[in-house]
């Protein structure tokens, strides 16, 4: 079974400074995936980022970054350059790839409150 | 850009009334997932769904669920006797693109009274 441990459920961040949201995950996996979602409070669920088991270098997207280290069965997102728009819950999720197109297992979510 | 849409934002019911969550996955994508929310906690996966059929289901959807493609375009969640526990946000979600990412409707926000 797969899970996904966010050990933060808020996190407070100036504007203009960088932020880490921590996020480890446990599968027995070989082959999966970790992606990143933002939730505002409008309540949407936004893709941000992904990262592949197999990837070798870390998965970048404009302002996000993912922190991705296997071996530690961790991939933080880092946002750079905080904008009070980035208020949001954040999900860390992951799926396995062993078979079909398996769902996604989410974790709890980080609350991430700009401040100006 | 495509998007997925989810019809209503919002319901209201009765407990014990049925209710019908509609879906417009991403036109060129092959496989749709039913995701709730129970507020304030996390996303939990319901079903999901491939040509034609359920491919995989979790505990929550028992028989009260069912889903159905009843044409080419919609994806449609049913719940025939609505509890309390049913009041949720749920999400439809779509596969497609890298890495298979699962794009997400904007959600119904269920309220069972």
């Amino acid at each position: 079974a797969q899970k996904i441990t966010q050990t933060q459920p808020g996190m407070f961040v100036q504007e203009k400074e960088a932020v880490t949201l921590d996020c480890t995950y446990d599968t027995s996996d070989p082959s999966y995936g970790l992606f990143w979602y933002k939730q505002p409070s409008s309540g949407e669920m936004i893709f941000l980022i992904y990262q592949g088991s197999y990837d070798q270098q870390n998965a970048t997207e404009g302002r996000y970054s993912l922190n991705f280290q296997k071996a530690r069965k961790s991939a933080n997102l880092v946002i750079s350059a905080s904008q009070l728009g980035d208020s949001a819950m954040y999900f860390c999720a992951m799926r396995s790839y062993r078979s079909g197109n398996t769902p996604l297992v989410f974790g709890k979510g980080t609350r991430l409150s700009v401040i100006a | 850009e495509p998007e997925v849409t989810q019809t209503p934002s919002h319901q209201v019911t009765q407990m014990g009334q049925e209710v019908i969550l509609r879906c417009v996955p991403i036109s060129n994508h092959l496989y749709f997932y039913w995701y709730r929310q129970i507020l304030g906690q996390k996303v939990e996966f319901l079903v999901s769904f491939y040509n034609n059929e359920i491919s995989e289901k979790s505990e929550i959807f028992d028989d009260q669920f069912s889903v159905e493609r009843p044409d080419g375009s919609n994806f449609t969640l049913k719940i025939r006797s609505t509890k309390l526990e049913d009041s949720a946000m749920y999400f439809c979600a779509s596969i497609g693109g890298e890495a298979d990412t699962q794009y997400f409707g904007p959600g119904t926000r269920l309220t069972v009274l």
